[in-house]
């Protein structure tokens, strides 16, 4: 089945050090996303990529970097890690055929020690 | 731009019940609207989407919507829930010219006994 994959499912990190999340796709979409998602709330967009185009959402802290090295992958790199980015990251897909809706994969939770 | 708003920040319901989960939006063009149900620790599933046509939308595990254009509504309905919908409501919206969903700030069901 064609579907999003994300990896690890859970991650660990201690404060400070470097983590990175992988997502993969094999629905040859050409638009990828990452949410971050807290607690009783709503995912919220960190950045996307349309192709190979990069689009950084205005309050996304520079800590967070990502990579797409082709269309099946991308990569959410967290430079430093805080308390407070201990969160659930979502990935998602979507192609412009599919009017709007996007697929997502099962997210990967992290926790900041 | 766009919003989402869902009123309703839990709703409890009895096993068997009818349920009704609402969702307002605003766009000064035309939208796309859709339903994502989350379960604990997983990532956001679609139920249905509204791209245009019928604006009675049938989706999964027996839900359906009605987009209403004059009260920009898109609530979601059940005839009769089970203790398994007990989960995490998203209702979002884009449009055509956007890549991004904009969501609400969500609806937890919680189905009782």
């Amino acid at each position: 089945d064609a579907m999003v994959i994300q990896n690890p499912r859970y991650q660990v990190t201690q404060f400070g050090k470097p983590v990175t999340l992988s997502c993969s796709q094999t629905l040859n979409h050409n638009v990828m996303y990452w949410y971050q998602q807290k607690s009783s709330q709503a995912p919220k967009l960190l950045f996307h990529y349309y192709d190979k185009d990069f689009n950084n959402e205005a309050d996304t802290p520079d800590n967070f970097q990502s990579r797409r090295p082709n269309t099946s992958f991308c990569f959410l790199d967290i430079r430093s890690p805080g308390l407070g980015d201990a969160a659930m990251y979502l990935c998602a897909t979507s192609s412009a055929a599919q009017g709007g809706e996007q697929f997502f994969g099962p997210g990967t939770r992290l926790t900041v020690l | 731009a766009q919003s989402v708003t869902q009123l309703d920040s839990q709703v409890p319901v009895f096993e068997e019940a009818p349920v009704e989960l609402r969702c307002n939006y605003s766009s000064s063009v035309s939208v796309y609207l859709f339903w994502y149900v989350q379960y604990p620790n997983q990532g956001l599933q679609l139920l249905l989407k509204y791209l245009s046509g019928s604006t009675l939308v049938k989706g999964i595990n027996g839900f359906e919507a009605e987009f209403n254009k004059s009260q920009t509504s898109f609530h979601l309905r059940k005839p009769s829930v089970h203790i398994s919908d007990t989960a995490e409501y998203f209702c979002a919206v884009s449009t055509y010219n956007t890549d991004k969903l904009i969501f609400g700030t969500g609806t937890r069901l919680q189905v009782f006994p």
